[in-house]
């Protein structure tokens, strides 16, 4: 069964850094692009960014170029999302999800369960 | 630019049906795309992809009465006999070359 286990619920200060994870299990971790995707309170889906854990070629939609940076540890089968200087308006759920094979063109096939990140002084 | 556009709301009564549509932008009517399910407070589920020839593939467990359709632009999911934990917001997503693009959402209620 293919999973995605995302870690658990942050609550931060504005200007604090943050990493969250995303481990799969149940595929060959690299041979999957892995897709993060933003959902802020009462909104829509928007996706972030995609990266190939295989040798962490990384995509940003433009919104998001230079505000967040995805990496991929292969080893562990783990994803990440990370902030240098959060936000209020970083306040989300953050997903991540897997992107169907071949390439990074696709659809997604399976979720996490989400990251809460709440950004409050 | 490839858009999705979708309905903001359905609703059907329990037991009934309801076809829920998302419509591709001008000069993409050849793209697939994929439908995903987010019920109240959980995240999403993929629910299925559909070609523009209608052909559709669903995930691992969707039931029988998750189904898609294509016309034209338009890609279709249709659920029938209406339960109550069908009650969420339904997403088309697609993709082009260093892009993916999601629909605004369709929230369907249960009567």
């Amino acid at each position: 069964e293919v999973r995605l286990v995302q870690s658990g619920a942050e609550v931060k200060k504005p200007g604090e850094s943050l990493k969250i994870s995303c481990k799969g299990s149940g595929y060959s971790f690299s041979s999957y692009w892995i897709v993060w995707v933003r959902q802020m309170p009462g909104k829509g889906l928007e996706w972030m960014a995609i990266i190939d854990p295989a040798d962490s070629d990384s995509r940003y939609f433009t919104s998001f170029q230079g505000q967040v940076t995805v990496s991929a540890d292969k080893s562990i089968t783990t994803a990440y999302l990370q902030w240098s200087s959060l936000k209020a308006s970083d306040t989300a759920m953050y997903y991540c999800a897997r992107i169907a094979s071949p390439g990074p063109n696709n659809w997604f096939d399976s979720w996490g369960q989400g990251t809460l990140v709440t950004v409050s002084s | 630019q490839l858009v999705l556009t979708q309905s903001p709301s359905a609703s059907a009564s329990l037991g009934a049906s309801v076809k829920l549509t998302c419509t591709l932008s001008s000069g993409h009517s050849s793209y697939a795309i994929a439908w995903h399910q987010q019920q109240p407070e959980k995240g999403p589920r993929y629910l299925m992809k559909i070609n523009s020839d209608g052909s559709h593939s669903k995930g691992d467990g969707i039931p029988d009465r998750f189904s898609g359709s294509s016309s034209g632009a338009e890609r279709y999911l249709t659920i029938s006999s209406l339960q109550s934990e069908d009650e969420a917001d339904y997403y088309c997503q697609t993709w082009g070359t260093g892009i993916q693009v999601f629909g605004g959402g369709t929230k369907v209620t249960v009567l």
